[in-house]
């Protein structure tokens, strides 16, 4: 069973649009983080944004937002006032656990196009 | 603050050739990963470290496959005997053990490896 599931392949978005992209995760961990990175055209995975299971409030940073569901296992990423710029993949991760394995699952990612 | 730094950034090689790839994760940071990821899909974990120590590898590691980290700094991942479905992009990453589930993985830009 996939562990991480973003069904989106690709989306378009408007400049200054806001834009929301999917993810829904699979795990019986209580304890687990869930995170969102960028990959641009260059191949570097960027860090956007982080999200605890136990966290109680959804996660922010600039404008991304963790749109954090847990009864439904999902984990959306939202992108307020897209910009050219944020044109890439993005992939959804989650770690399980607090003291087993340390290693990320990704989802297959999300390709971004924001249209001028 | 320098980031992880990868080399070669990209590499040819023949079917049947050994190849080797370094790591130089970021300073202070004390676990490093390396993952592999194909077109089209998110990146798979591989095996990692912590301090100088190989404390996971994944099933995808086989025998033609072997990382070290000889003094708890940079790494190396080696390649055996290449074969064409080993061409991927390969990532390394590197973060700083904390509590809980909120370790975040900082990536380098990648090898980008070819087998003809």
């Amino acid at each position: 069973a996939q562990k991480i599931t973003q069904t989106q392949p690709g989306m378009f978005v408007q400049e200054k649009e806001a834009v929301t992209l999917d993810c829904t995760y699979d795990t019986s961990d209580p304890s687990y983080g869930l995170f969102w990175y960028k990959q641009p055209s260059s191949g570097e995975m960027i860090f956007l944004i982080y999200q605890g299971s136990y966290d109680q409030q959804n996660a922010t940073e600039g404008r991304y937002s963790l749109n954090f569901q847990k009864a439904r296992k999902s984990a959306n990423l939202v992108i307020s006032a897209s910009q050219l710029g944020d044109s890439a993949m993005y992939f959804c991760a989650m770690r399980e656990g607090d003291t087993g394995r340390r290693a990320l699952t990704f989802g297959s990612g999300t390709r971004l196009q924001v249209q001028p | 603050d320098t980031g992880v730094s990868q080399d070669p950034r990209h590499k040819i090689t023949k079917r049947g050739q050994n190849v080797t790839f370094r790591c130089d994760p970021i300073s202070e940071h004390n676990r490093l990963y390396w993952y592999r990821q194909t077109l089209g899909q998110g990146p798979e974990f591989l095996t990692y470290f912590q301090n100088e120590a190989q404390l996971e590898k994944s099933r995808l590691l086989s025998d033609r496959f072997s990382a070290e980290r000889p003094k708890g700094s940079f790494s190396t991942l080696e390649i055996q005997r290449t074969e064409q479905g080993d061409s991927a992009m390969y990532l390394c990453a590197s973060s700083l053990v904390g509590r809980g589930t909120q370790e975040t993985q900082y990536f380098g830009p990648g090898t980008r490896l070819l087998v003809l």
